[in-house]
């Protein structure tokens, strides 16, 4: 049992490409998300899923895509990268269940982008 | 935006219990508070969540008042490792699949 597993762990992009966030958990969870979090700031909700085939948009989703075609994976896909999306990345997952036991979190992925 | 208000820092001694406060004033009857932390760098740890009643696990006691309106995280004998942020947080719609992070509490064990 894995929980939670995020590549890379670290990235420098060049401004304008692209490129794919991979998170994966082996957990059977229902939900999964997408968090940004901006140094000194605290984590910013980007994309959420609540499964397969299912996602929503968080508080800044511009600039990102994601999907879900299975329950395992929610790939986190950044279009054109910029400078403004040099952040730390972390994906999560949960049980679907109200009151469940909360989310589980990633290790991160820094991304810089210059 | 968060639902929740918290103070943006504490300080403890080591072996002293920290006692962290949460309003959450506009709290509807089935949402539950989560509470979780997070360390230096590391992503947010999950550690108890509660509806009405007090909580209590491995990691921390929830007590919530009786109006519901607020709630305090217990540690009962802090540790150096416990420095870290934590964030009260309650979730949108009665569920939990959407969770918005406030800027949380750093709470600093001092030796």
């Amino acid at each position: 049992n894995a929980g939670v597993t995020q590549t890379p762990k670290f990235q420098v992009l060049k401004t304008g490409q692209s490129m794919t966030l991979q998170c994966a958990q082996d957990m059977n969870h229902e939900y999964m998300s997408w968090y940004r979090q901006d140094p000194g700031m605290g984590l910013r909700l980007i994309h959420y899923s609540v499964g397969a085939g299912i996602t929503d948009q968080g508080e800044v989703p511009n600039g990102y895509n994601v999907s879900r075609s299975t329950t395992e994976d929610f790939p986190l896909r950044l279009l054109s990268a910029a400078p403004s999306q040099t952040s730390v990345y972390f994906c999560a997952s949960s049980y679907r269940r109200t009151g469940g036991l909360g989310y589980t979190f990633g290790s991160g992925t820094r991304l810089t982008v210059v | 935006d968060a639902k929740t208000t918290q103070p943006t820092s504490m300080d403890c001694a080591e072996g002293r219990a920290a006692n962290l406060p949460c309003n959450h004033s506009t709290i509807s009857g089935n949402e539950y508070v989560y509470w979780y932390r997070q360390i230096h760098s590391q992503g947010p740890q999950y550690i108890i969540h509660g509806l009405k009643n007090n909580e209590t696990n491995e990691m921390a006691s929830l007590i919530i008042t009786e109006d519901r309106k607020s709630s305090t995280l217990i540690l009962p004998h802090a540790t150096l490792r416990d420095t870290a942020v934590y964030y009260c947080i309650v979730p949108d719609q009665g569920g939990s699949e959407k969770l918005v992070f406030g800027k949380g509490t750093k709470l600093t064990v001092n030796p």
